[in-house]
């Protein structure tokens, strides 16, 4: 089963930031953090991932809290591209085992 | 550099019938995966690959076979398809050492009938 829970659905203006959110209580001290998404039809495409520190890239910005526990997604200005299925994903990185996605959630930018 | 490639792209069986969804990477990637997606449902694993001549069951292995003889390449067979085959598969490779981005195939779209 998916170490993370995910609401189903969001809704986002366009040009507003998407802060999507993922709860991963159960993370262990070795487990990173990843986001995936998949628009319509296509294949999920990699976003971002982190250990404990904040990270930020041309796409995104995730924020991990102190504890772990959880985590945010930031999309700083969202587009009607961005409407997809975003996924967060806990592993080890560095790690053969398997990558287990769960259902994510589906984002929807309004214009 | 074509990352990962899928054939075919859509193919429509007859239930019974046998068929392999082809899957390669030229990234020089060890770990291969494959994922089938159900209308509304998110990513599950199938069967996955950390290098040539090793496999593993992911979360829905029944009904689905693989074997990895060469780095590049990663087929799916079916053995006797069944409507609840019914599906868009995706194949995805990654580094198994450092870099964890997983890249993902365009996908397979299987009908069963």
């Amino acid at each position: 089963d998916a170490k993370t829970t995910q609401p189903p659905s969001m809704d986002c203006a366009e040009g507003r930031a998407a802060n999507l959110p993922c709860n991963h209580s159960t993370i262990s001290g070795n487990e990173y953090v990843y986001w995936y998404r998949q628009i319509h039809s296509q294949g999920p495409q990699y976003i971002i991932h982190g250990l404990k520190n904040n990270e930020t890239n041309e796409m995104a910005s995730l924020i991990i809290t102190e504890d772990r526990k959880s985590s945010t997604l930031i999309l700083p200005h969202a587009t009607l591209r961005d409407t997809a299925v975003y996924y967060c994903i806990v592993r080890v990185a560095n790690r053969d085992d398997k990558i287990i996605f769960g259902k994510g959630t589906r984002l929807h930018i309004l214009p | 550099n074509a990352g990962v490639t899928q054939t075919p792209k859509f193919q429509v069986l007859k239930t019974g019938q046998s068929m392999t969804l082809q899957c390669a990477q030229d990234m020089n990637h060890e770990y291969m995966s494959w994922y089938r997606q159900d209308p509304g449902m998110g990513l599950r694993l199938i069967h996955y690959s950390v290098g040539a001549g090793i496999t593993d069951q992911g979360e829905v292995p029944n009904g689905y076979n693989v074997s990895r003889s060469t780095t590049e390449d990663f087929p799916l067979r079916l053995l006797s398809a069944a409507p609840s085959q019914t599906s868009v598969y995706f194949c995805a490779s990654s580094y198994a050492q450092g870099r964890e981005t997983q890249y993902f195939g365009p996908g397979t779209r299987l009908l069963v009938l």
